[in-house]
This record gives structure tokens, C-alpha cells and sequence, in this order.
């Protein structure tokens, strides 16, 4: 069964800093793109950031860009969000996804993980 | 970047009823469409890709179309579990840009 658990998440001063991480199982992790999703408590889903199946294209949010840091370890089937300079609007449950289809360049996300909470306050 | 506009921002129908979501692009994105369903207290689950083909395990009520920069996501019978807030992503290119959300409900 394909399956991805997020950790990592907990409270973090402003200006702090957190790395998430995202183990995957059941499917061969070094063949799709992956990515991270966030939901602000009550709100919807905000696109983070992207990283292609080799690990050798990254793509962030405008909101993030500068202050986070996707990057995968393929051997050990990892993904992970460096998260620097956090901000109170940085609170959200962050979610990896799986891409749908092997090697693709475009790609919806087919396999969610359950969510790590990420809190933001002083 | 382009934006995605969904709409309506909630809706509430009766059983056995059709329901019509729709997004638009601001800018042409090919069919690089995905349609997700995120029931309350879940995780987002993937419903269509590519504008109008279902993910496989998806009950076939569920189904998508697109008119050029315009994509519907369509539930025909309406079911209790169908419950959720629907969400449309565009993946052409980064940013992948979510739509505001749908929550439906039932009448």
C-alpha cells in the first residue's frame, strides 16, 4: 500500500525554524515528483512548494520563496520541508503529496499524508 | 502567475441532485486540471486529473469537462458522503495554484 507519514511539525517561536519530513512507502519514491500542500486553520489548500523526481528541480510558493527548502533523499524514500525565518501566517497543517504518474514533468498528486501541524506563535 | 476562480464558494443541495462546480483560469492551462475532494477532518483526495479523467476508485458520478479556460466538475446524484469541500489545482506550471474551495452540503 502507498503511503506517506509527515513529522516533524510542533510550536516554533517567529523567526524559528522547523524541518519537516515525509516518509514514503509502497512505491517507488525516487520515480515521482513530490510536493507540499498547507491549510491555514478554517481556510483551504495553499500549494508550497514542488521538487521533481530527481530532486533536481524546485519550485516554491511566492509566499515561501527565500524561506523554505524542499529536498528529497531517494535511498532512504524522504522527503523534506527546511523551514527558515517562520512567520505567524506560516501556521497550517502541512501536507505531502505524491505525484500521479512516474517521471512526469506535470503532474496532479494522487497519495496524501496525514498532516503535520505546524504553530507559529510567540 | 495565473489565478484560479472558483465558484460558488458553497452550495447546498438535495440528495439525487446534480451539482456543477466551476474554476477558471486566468490563463490558458492546457487541461493541466485536478479536481480534489477533502471531506471534514481528512486528508485532500484526488477525484479527476487532466481536466476530465477520473482517478481510478472514483464512484462515476463524479465527472469532469473543460471549455477553454473554463473546467466544471460535475456530481450527478448527489450522496451523503459526498459531504466535502472541492478544490481545482492547476499543474502546467509552477505555481500550483489552488481554487478557493466548494463546500457543498446537503439540503
Amino acid at each position: 500500500e502507498e503511503q506517506l507519514l509527515a513529522s516533524g511539525g510542533g510550536l516554533v517561536q517567529p523567526g524559528g525554524s522547523l524541518r519537516l519530513s515525509c516518509a514514503a512507502s509502497g512505491f517507488a519514491f525516487s520515480t515521482y515528483g513530490m510536493t507540499w500542500v498547507r491549510q491555514a486553520p478554517g481556510r483551504g489548500l495553499e500549494w508550497v512548494s514542488l521538487i521533481s523526481y530527481g530532486g533536481g528541480s524546485t519550485y516554491y510558493a511566492d509566499s515561501v520563496k527565500g524561506r523554505f527548502t524542499i529536498s528529497r533523499d531517494n535511498p532512504k524514500n524522504t522527503l523534506f520541508l527546511q523551514m527558515n525565518s517562520l512567520r505567524v501566517e506560516d501556521t497550517a497543517v502541512y501536507y505531502c503529496a505524491k505525484g500521479s504518474r512516474v517521471s512526469a514533468r506535470r503532474d496532479a498528486f494522487d497519495i496524501w499524508g496525514q498532516g503535520t501541524v505546524v504553530t507559529v506563535s510567540s | 502567475d495565473i489565478q484560479m476562480t472558483q465558484s460558488p464558494s458553497s452550495l447546498s443541495a438535495s440528495i439525487g441532485d446534480r451539482v456543477t462546480i466551476t474554476c477558471r483560469a486566468s490563463q490558458g492551462i492546457s487541461n493541466y486540471l485536478a479536481w480534489y475532494q477533502q471531506k471534514p477532518g481528512k486528508v485532500p483526495k484526488l477525484l479527476i486529473y487532466a481536466a476530465s479523467t477520473l482517478q481510478s476508485g472514483v464512484p462515476s458520478r463524479f465527472s469532469g469537462s473543460e471549455s477553454g479556460t473554463d473546467f466544471t466538475l460535475t456530481i450527478n446524484s448527489l450522496q451523503p458522503e459526498d459531504v466535502a469541500t472541492y478544490y481545482c489545482q492547476k499543474y502546467d506550471s509552477a505555481p500550483l495554484t489552488f481554487g478557493g474551495g466548494t463546500k457543498v452540503e446537503i439540503k
